[in-house]
């Protein structure tokens, strides 16, 4: 089975501060994606990444940034927070193959105050 | 610009109350249907791929069908168990990029 962990499942922070969302996956996929999930707007994309050191924007990527130095791991950095950015981040990562679904970790609910 | 659009939004059903979801997308190059399953402060949870028009799947009490248009999910003889928020998405030809929907809420009733 896929596992997709994200490393924290609630998280409380400031406004202005620097907030980093980690994600990991141990099924060697190349693609990884972060996502929020807001009532009433569904699930929209944020960035993804399609190999080491790639990334492309997603729908939604102003006041967000990402890194991937190494396969397994997708990072979401939220350069100054702001409580608009309050919601639930959800990582996922899907295979190269041709209509593999995503996989999706439990999620990150974060607060900004 | 693809959509994908859910009906209802919420559904009350009585334990063994069969009924269906409804997913209406519009895509180029349709190249999966996706249903996913997400209880409250979890993920989404995979429970099918649909490819083309005329294709099946089943797992225990659910059914996903697919046409040109549309996919349904059909619930057949509900369980509490089966309460929980239904995803459909979408793949089109740009690829790895899904679509969703905004979900229906399903809540079964003993």
């Amino acid at each position: 089975d896929v596992k997709v962990t994200q490393s924290s499942r609630y998280l409380v922070k400031r406004t202005g501060e620097k907030v980093f969302l980690e994600c990991v996956q141990d099924m060697d996929h190349e693609n990884m994606f972060w996502y929020r999930q807001d009532p009433g707007l569904g699930l929209r994309l944020i960035y993804f990444s399609y190999d080491v050191k790639m990334k492309e924007k997603g729908d939604i990527p102003e006041g967000y940034s990402v890194s991937r130095e190494k396969k397994e791991r997708f990072s979401l950095i939220l350069e100054s927070a702001s409580t608009n950015q309050t919601s639930m981040y959800l990582c996922a990562s899907k295979g190269q193959s041709l209509n593999q679904p995503q996989h999706f970790g439990d999620g990150t609910r974060l607060s900004i105050l | 610009e693809d959509q994908v659009t859910q009906s209802p939004e919420a559904l009350r059903l009585q334990e063994g109350e069969s009924s269906s979801l409804n997913c209406s997308y519009t895509v180029s190059g349709l190249r999966g249907l996706f249903w996913y399953r997400q209880d409250p402060g979890k993920g989404p949870e995979f429970l099918f791929t649909l490819y083309s028009a005329g294709e099946e799947k089943e797992k225990e009490r659910l059914k996903a069908t697919l046409t040109k248009k549309e996919s349904f999910l059909h619930i057949t003889a509900p369980k509490p168990e089966d309460s929980a928020t239904y995803l459909c998405a979408s793949e089109g030809a740009a690829g790895n990029k899904l679509t969703f929907g905004g979900g229906t809420r399903v809540l079964v009733k003993p």
